[in-house]
């Protein structure tokens, strides 16, 4: 089965900008891989960002945004604000099957 | 709008068997599969298996197969997840999430909690 594999931790400063990656055991993260991104903070469920790649849904501020980075998928925070402290998981098709990333715990400091 | 209901909180002992639903509401039932995800205490979620709602169809993670069940019921736009002998480390939020358009996992039921316990 799918590993999917993101950076464990990231700091960044009060209105920097910040990629996350999100990579497949498979091989390159494409468009068919729908990668889908989520927030998610403590003693909540996660809240979904980004879908199938770069897609926002309605309620997705606009600093968040995702893409293609080499062989893998990204999430771009432009603008970083306090409330953007987090824990942020990808979630990867592959082969009938969805995979979830380990997560990257974001500070904001 | 549309919403995910699940069903309340269980407990179980090891080597039972729970079963959680999932009621939708607010779009066209048979339109959109519906995945399951659970989160154990301090972990990432983990995809469990998706149900096609049109036609009953499965698919389950490598994990799960052989101890999980997804069924629907069209006629109360319902999904159901059956897990089936239970261990202490299957203690965790269960949740049910829509795919929809785009493959996009947007909505969420609001969780139910299994907890695994003799």
């Amino acid at each position: 089965q799918t590993v999917v594999t993101q950076e464990p931790s990231l700091t960044v400063s009060p209105g920097g900008t910040v990629t996350l990656t999100c990579a497949s055991s498979t091989g390159a993260v494409t468009s068919d891989s729908y990668p889908n991104w989520f927030q998610q903070k403590p003693g909540q469920p996660p809240m979904a960002l980004i879908y199938s790649t770069t897609n926002k849904h309605s309620w997705t501020p606009a600093r968040f945004s995702g893409s293609l980075l080499g062989d893998k998928a990204a999430l771009t925070l432009s603008g970083v604000q306090f409330e953007d402290e987090a824990e942020y998981y990808c979630l990867l098709y592959h082969d009938s099957a969805w995979a979830f990333g380990g997560g990257t715990k974001l500070t904001v400091l | 709008q549309v919403q995910l209901m699940q069903s309340g909180s269980e407990v179980k002992e090891p080597g039972a068997s729970v079963k959680v639903s999932c009621k939708t509401s607010g779009y066209a039932f048979i339109s959109f599969g519906v995945s399951w995800v659970r989160q154990a205490p301090g972990q990432g979620p983990e995809w469990m298996g998706w149900i096609n709602t049109y036609n009953g169809g499965t698919s389950y993670a490598q994990n799960f197969q052989g101890r999980v069940s997804m069924t629907r019921d069209t006629s109360t736009s319902t999904v159901y997840m059956e897990l089936r002998g239970l261990r202490f480390d299957d203690t965790a939020v269960y949740y049910c999430t829509r795919e929809g358009d785009g493959y996009g996992y947007g909505i969420w039921g609001q969780g139910t909690l299994v907890t695994v316990s003799s």
